[in-house]
């Protein structure tokens, strides 16, 4: 069973504060890693992708892959009240598969 | 029109009822999928199609059947259905099923109560 754990949270931080969000992943094969946010009632928004271990940086977003460690993070910056959502995370282990989703986590950012 | 459009955005149905959920991609993506989104789960794939030809069949129970007649559009037809099958039905498209990358571009959503 390949499987994407998140923690569920809410994870609460205050405006301005970095928000770091957590995911590890059960097959070591995996290739592919995505961040989507999802607002309530919304769909899933892509907003990070990363392929290689590393650090990624996107604005105030930095996503962060360690591969040994099967473990890939999203750092939020700045955050923001708007930032406030719920994040999956979502892996692909090859082509030829399907993204694996995670829970996701719901952060809440206070002004 | 850009994106994943999905129609109806809700949806009420009965048991026996029949309906059809549809979704069109303007991206020009060779893949489409339908997922299901339940309260406290994670999103669950139903059926992928590559150019057309239907890839993945998840284990989903029969009174759900996919139709996809081109590369841009995607059907779910609906029938016989169960209240634990309300969920928000969620349509995506991917450039490729077997490209390198995989970002998944998901439309707003189908909201089905069934009563």
């Amino acid at each position: 069973q390949k499987e994407v754990e998140q923690n569920s949270g809410p994870l609460s931080v205050p405006e301005g504060a970095i928000a770091s969000l957590n995911c590890t992943y059960s097959d070591r094969g995996s290739q592919s890693f995505f961040w989507y946010r999802q607002y309530s009632g919304k769909s899933p928004e892509l907003i990070m992708s990363i392929y290689s271990n590393g650090d990624k940086e996107d604005g105030r977003f930095t996503a962060q892959l360690n591969k040994a460690s099967q473990y890939v993070s999203l750092l939020i910056r700045d955050s923001q009240p708007s930032d406030s959502a719920t994040y999956l995370c979502a892996v692909r282990i090859q082509a030829g598969t399907a993204l694996i989703f995670g829970k996701g986590t719901t952060l809440s950012v206070s002004s | 029109e850009t994106g994943v459009t999905q129609t109806p955005r809700h949806l009420v149905m009965g048991m026996t009822n029949k309906k059809s959920l549809k979704c069109e991609q303007h991206l020009g993506h060779n893949a489409m999928y339908w997922y299901k989104q339940s309260a406290k789960k994670p999103l669950e794939l139903m059926f992928v199609y590559s150019l057309e030809e239907r890839v993945e069949n998840n284990s989903v129970p029969s009174r759900f059947s996919p139709e996809c007649p081109n590369s841009s559009h995607l059907f779910l037809h609906l029938h016989t259905l169960q209240p634990e099958d309300s969920a928000l039905y969620l349509c995506a498209s991917s450039f490729s099923w077997t490209g390198n990358t995989g970002e998944l571009f998901f439309g707003e959503g189908s909201r089905l109560t069934v009563l």
